[in-house]
This record gives C-alpha cells, sequence and structure tokens, in this order.
C-alpha cells in the first residue's frame, strides 16, 4: 500500500471532450506529480505540485493542466482530448520534491 | 533530451535462471530509482541509489549505480515466477523539481 488513491480507475472518452483525474495522497505529502504511460512505455513526466503550486513541466501542451488542494488531493484535467492521449495516467507523491515518489495505481482513460 | 535506454526490452527465462536488466543514459542523474510495474497496477519502488559505485541488495535482487552516476544495473539471481513483471528504471534530474526520467522499462517473464 502506497497511500496514493486515484479514481476513476477506467474512462472512456470520445475526441473534443474534457476529462478530470483524481488522486489523493497520504497526509504530509506536499508534492504530487502526473505522468502518462503510454501502452508498452514508461512512464514521462507532465507536471509536479508543491505546496499548491506548479513546481515543473514536462513536454506537454497548455490543454494539460492541474490542482493541488491543501487536503492533500490533486486533479490532472485535460481539454479537447485526442486519440493520442489514451493512455494510464499516474500520480505519484512524496513528502518534499526530494523524497523517492510513490505511485498509485493510475487511471486508464480510453479516447474513442 | 535526457533519455534512459533500457535493455533487453523482453526477458524470457525458466525459474531459477539468473538475469541481468541495465539502464544507460548519457545524463548524470543526482539518483537512480528501479521501480517494478505489474498489469494494472502503478510502479512500486524497489530501491533508490544515490552515490556512484552504490551496490544495494533488496534479497535476491542486487542494485548497482555506476560511478559516473550514468547507468545502472538490476542482477536477479534464481528468479521465481512472482518476480515477472515490468521493470522501470528512474533517473532524478537534480533540482526543484526532482523529476523522475523513465527508462523504456523491460517486461520480465519467469516460467515455473
Amino acid at each position: 500500500e502506497t497511500g496514493v488513491t486515484q479514481s476513476p480507475t477506467h474512462l472512456i472518452k470520445t475526441r473534443g471532450q474534457q476529462v478530470t483525474l483524481r488522486c489523493s495522497s497520504q497526509s504530509g505529502h506536499n508534492t504530487v506529480s502526473w505522468y502518462q504511460q503510454a501502452l508498452g512505455q514508461g512512464p514521462q513526466f507532465i507536471f509536479q505540485y508543491y505546496r499548491e503550486e506548479e513546481n515543473g513541466r514536462g513536454n506537454f501542451p497548455p490543454r494539460f493542466s492541474g490542482l493541488q488542494f491543501p487536503n492533500y488531493s490533486s486533479e490532472l484535467n485535460v481539454n479537447a482530448l485526442e486519440l493520442d492521449d489514451s493512455a494510464l495516467y499516474l500520480c505519484a507523491s512524496s513528502p518534499d520534491p526530494q523524497q523517492p515518489q510513490h505511485f498509485g495505481d493510475g487511471t486508464r482513460l480510453s479516447i474513442l | 533530451t535526457q533519455l534512459l535506454e533500457q535493455s533487453p526490452q523482453f526477458l524470457s527465462i525458466q525459474e531459477g535462471e539468473n538475469l541481468t536488466v541495465y539502464c544507460n543514459s548519457s545524463s548524470v542523474f543526482s539518483s537512480l530509482q528501479w521501480y517494478r510495474q505489474e498489469p494494472g497496477e502503478g510502479p512500486v519502488l524497489l530501491v533508490t541509489v544515490v552515490t556512484g559505485g552504490e551496490v544495494k541488495k533488496l534479497k535476491r535482487l542486487t542494485f548497482q549505480f555506476g560511478d559516473a552516476r550514468k547507468d545502472s544495473s538490476l542482477h536477479i539471481t534464481a528468479a521465481q515466477p512472482g518476480d515477472t513483471g515490468l521493470y522501470l528504471c528512474a533517473g532524478a534530474i537534480s533540482g526543484a523539481t526532482n523529476k523522475l526520467i523513465f527508462g523504456t522499462g523491460t517486461l520480465l517473464a519467469v516460467q515455473p
């Protein structure tokens, strides 16, 4: 048990729609990072939030956005969904950015 | 662009055999982590290595960080079916984010 819970576990959307994925970390984990894992590949860093502010971003377009809340939960929002957005979305948390990250089981997003 | 290449990509062996997985990059990392991921689950942290030349053992698993902190290896002795999974190395980029750059993964199948 990593103490990181993601919801929903699976989601099906169509092109052009918007989606919100949620992550709940354990108390005291002020850092949350989001990753996209396409089938057969390693996870790719999307962005990180630390104490409710964005603390770094990977090579993803602005239609990928996020929020972190004081209760150690966070969201990943994706607008104007594209077929290539189909992937497993993982969140990972840690007490601070320098500590090892612990992952949730992810949300499998399928775009039709 | 930082890249981490893992080899081999796929490995199918018999129970009791030994194996080594390699993780190579041209970039220097502040630390390197190894994860194992099973179908439908998120990556689970196995170990973090920080010092160049460091060797860590976790039961039948031996992890080594290269002297220059650019590469790493994972050696499994007497593999068991329970070792089956996707093994991912991830290098941490020093800085405020300490974001993880994941390797391409090694899919290991241990046949009974």
